[in-house]
């Protein structure tokens, strides 16, 4: 099983609409969180970190699920320049080395 | 906010051949540099931790004689791909933390390579 599991899509979503997804980790002993955004050929961008009480950035809202071991991404009112992939990022237990997920790819259409 | 460059942002050489990519904090310090590396269609993977003024600890799975790195300063730190062959073809992207700035991790561009 894949420390880090995410749904590769792609979610086709139409401009201006909500598109949600999860993320799945295994090592219950994991303490950070973040979503990343990448863009094709590009490195990745914090698009946000992931709170235990849940927080929203925007059109973007992240919640953590601790005891089922997911965190998800909500983005409302869906732009073109959302394309992206994002990728799921938790922190090992022992230090701060990064795990990532495959990545979601979103594709907004006009 | 925090810059991470790499040079050289592309290359092109001949199998056998060695290569150096450099990965330089701008405007902080970086006690510690991440490299991935990342292949097409797929999740970037670490291959090692780069610390200044010690060895990297290197993921299982990553030859550390083949892939050399170096961190002799706090704002850079170079990986070395020795003897490349076609399978070493990838994108590597460094990455710095910010130890002002907590666990957050800031990406480098990356380095295209492809070995012919």
């Amino acid at each position: 099983r894949k420390e880090v599991e995410q749904d590769p899509g792609p979610f086709n979503v139409p401009e201006g609409a909500t598109v949600a997804f999860n993320c799945t980790y295994s090592n219950s002993a994991s303490q950070s969180f973040f979503w990343y955004r990448q863009d094709c050929r590009k490195e990745p961008k914090l698009l946000m970190s992931v709170y235990s009480s849940g927080n929203e950035d925007g059109r973007f809202t992240a919640q953590l699920n601790r005891a089922s071991q997911y965190i998800s991404l909500l983005i409302r009112d869906s732009k073109l320049s959302d394309s992206a992939t994002y990728l799921c990022v938790v922190n090992r237990a022992a230090g701060n080395k990064l795990t990532f997920g495959g990545g979601t790819r979103v594709l907004v259409k006009p | 906010g925090a810059v991470v460059s790499q040079h050289p942002s592309w290359v092109i050489c001949k199998s056998g051949t060695s290569v150096k990519i450099e990965c330089r904090s701008l405007d902080f310090q970086a006690t510690t540099m991440f490299w991935y590396r990342q292949f097409p269609k797929q999740s970037l993977m670490l291959m090692a931790t780069s610390n200044e003024g010690s060895k990297a600890t290197y993921e299982q799975g990553v030859e550390k004689d083949k892939f050399l790195i170096n961190h002799a300063s706090l704002t850079l730190s170079t990986l070395t791909v020795t003897s490349a062959h076609p399978e070493d073809s990838s994108f590597y992207i460094c990455s710095a933390r910010d130890g002002g700035r907590g666990w957050t991790q800031y990406f480098g561009p990356g380095t295209r390579l492809l070995v012919l």
